[in-house]
């Protein structure tokens, strides 16, 4: 079956700190990838996607991702945490030709000062 | 206005109320969906509409009536909810029907639905 997981449900981490948030997927090919961030009351806010190519996207507010096939992940990076950064995080996938986009239970980051 | 939008952002309704959500996008996109998001729960697709046609319904109960009378609007009637279907309700976007081709979905702020 097609899945997303993030296998961290909450996160907490210093400012200033580095910081990686985990995604896997499950499915034979290799789907589109996305990384959504959502603050308190808000909607969600792309980060950034891969499509193909390049496996290291780059994304606003500093934020990387790292697509690897053999482990079927997608892991979102970023090597300094600002305090503004603290919201949940979706990893979504689309599976081509399907009209579905498969969410993550989502990450809660919090920042400590 | 810019971006996707959706009103009321709040709203409190009893069991037997009926009530519209409603969602505008001003990207001139020609896709849009609806998503349920419940507490801890992923983020559910519920509806998907492209160039005004429904193209997917993932099982959504009969007391929600999606409308799409046009590319940028997008409405969810709600009549006899239950509880359990107190939520947040986001509308997206996109230019192309997701999956057909290097596209992302554009999220409004959601509707926060509380069904009393």
């Amino acid at each position: 079956a097609q899945s997303v997981t993030q296998p961290d449900i909450h996160i907490t981490v210093s400012e200033g700190a580095s910081l990686e948030l985990r995604c896997n997927y499950s499915y034979g090919a290799t789907p589109y990838l996305f990384w959504y961030v959502q603050s308190p009351g808000q909607g969600l806010q792309l980060l950034l996607k891969y499509f193909s190519g390049d496996t290291l996207v780059q994304g606003i507010k500093g934020f990387e991702a790292e697509f690897k096939r053999s482990q079927s992940s997608f892991n979102l990076r970023k090597p300094s945490v600002h305090w503004s950064d603290a919201a949940e995080y979706f990893c979504a996938v689309v599976f081509y030709n399907n009209n579905d986009m498969r969410f993550g239970a989502g990450t809660r980051l919090t920042v400590k000062p | 206005e810019t971006g996707v939008t959706q009103t009321p952002r709040h709203l409190v309704m009893g069991m037997t109320n009926k009530k519209s959500l409603k969602c505008e996008q001003h990207l001139g996109h020609n896709a849009m969906y609806w998503y349920k998001q419940s507490a801890k729960k992923p983020l559910e697709l519920m509806f998907v509409y492209n160039f005004k046609e429904q193209t997917e319904n993932n099982s959504v109960p009969s007391r929600f009536s999606p409308e799409c009378p046009n590319s940028s609007h997008l409405f969810l009637h709600l009549h006899t909810l239950q509880p359990e279907d107190s939520a947040l309700y986001l509308c997206a976007s996109s230019q192309e029907l997701i999956g057909q081709g290097y596209d992302e979905q554009y999220f409004g702020p959601g509707t926060r639905l509380t069904v009393t």
